[in-house]
């Protein structure tokens, strides 16, 4: 069965770089959550997107946008990077933003900021 | 804000022993999932609870969803190494702002041989 497919695996950057982080979710999934973990941590909730809006904000940074693109597609984009952005990010899928569905979460992508 | 809780952080036990992870939120809950996620994987989706008092069973591991819904367990029975990983709780609650839908911190399970 397709998985959400995350894009790159890992990365590296350099501080004040940017960096963009792709998420293709399942077929037929509207909704697309972004979730940053640090090492021992939970995931935190960054953003989420049903049929293309923002449906939910969660501790975002300013300097991080994200869009859900027509193919239902999210990209994650980072700007100013610091060390502290050093991270795993996950990307999740469901079939509604409700928060009644389950999500299926991506590899991740490992981003370390150097 | 809403917050959820998990207690322990930690665990350690001995293969075939038992384990029980406790959630517990500030606010009512419209539902609970529990994800699981091996070291160095992904978060999991195990379950799903809605009702009040919900009881749900799979194969070793039984998922309770509280009278009041604004607490959770999840508890396995006679534990294999390859339960290792943390346990997330995840609670939804819907207000007058919109829903929220946060992660509890998790709890590492260790799994002695």
């Amino acid at each position: 069965a397709a998985g959400v497919i995350q894009s790159p695996r890992h990365l590296i950057k350099e501080k004040r770089e940017t960096a963009t982080l792709k998420c293709y979710p399942i077929p037929r999934h509207d909704t697309v959550y972004w979730y940053q973990q640090g090492p021992g941590q939970d995931p935190q909730f960054l953003i989420s997107f049903y049929e293309k809006m923002q449906s939910d904000k969660g501790s975002i940074p300013d300097r991080f946008s994200a869009q859900q693109f027509s193919d239902y597609h999210s990209e994650l984009n980072m700007s100013s990077l610091e060390l502290g952005d050093s991270a795993l990010y996950f990307c999740a899928s469901s079939l509604s933003w409700t928060g009644a569905y389950e999500q299926y979460f991506g590899p991740g992508t490992r981003l370390t900021v150097t | 804000g809403q917050q959820v809780m998990q207690i322990p952080q930690y665990q350690h036990v001995q293969e075939g022993e038992d384990f029980t992870t406790y959630c517990n939120s500030s606010t009512t809950l419209s539902n609970i999932q529990w994800y699981k996620q091996r070291p160095g994987g992904h978060p999991v989706f195990l379950i799903q609870l809605v009702k009040s008092g919900e009881v749900k069973k799979q194969k070793r591991l039984t998922f309770q969803f509280g009278e009041a819904k604004k607490n959770s367990s999840l508890h396995i029975t006679a534990t294999q190494t390859t339960d290792v990983g943390t346990y997330f709780c995840a609670g939804l609650a819907v207000g007058n702002y919109g829903q929220n839908f946060v992660f509890g911190p998790g709890t590492r399970l260790s799994v002695l041989p």
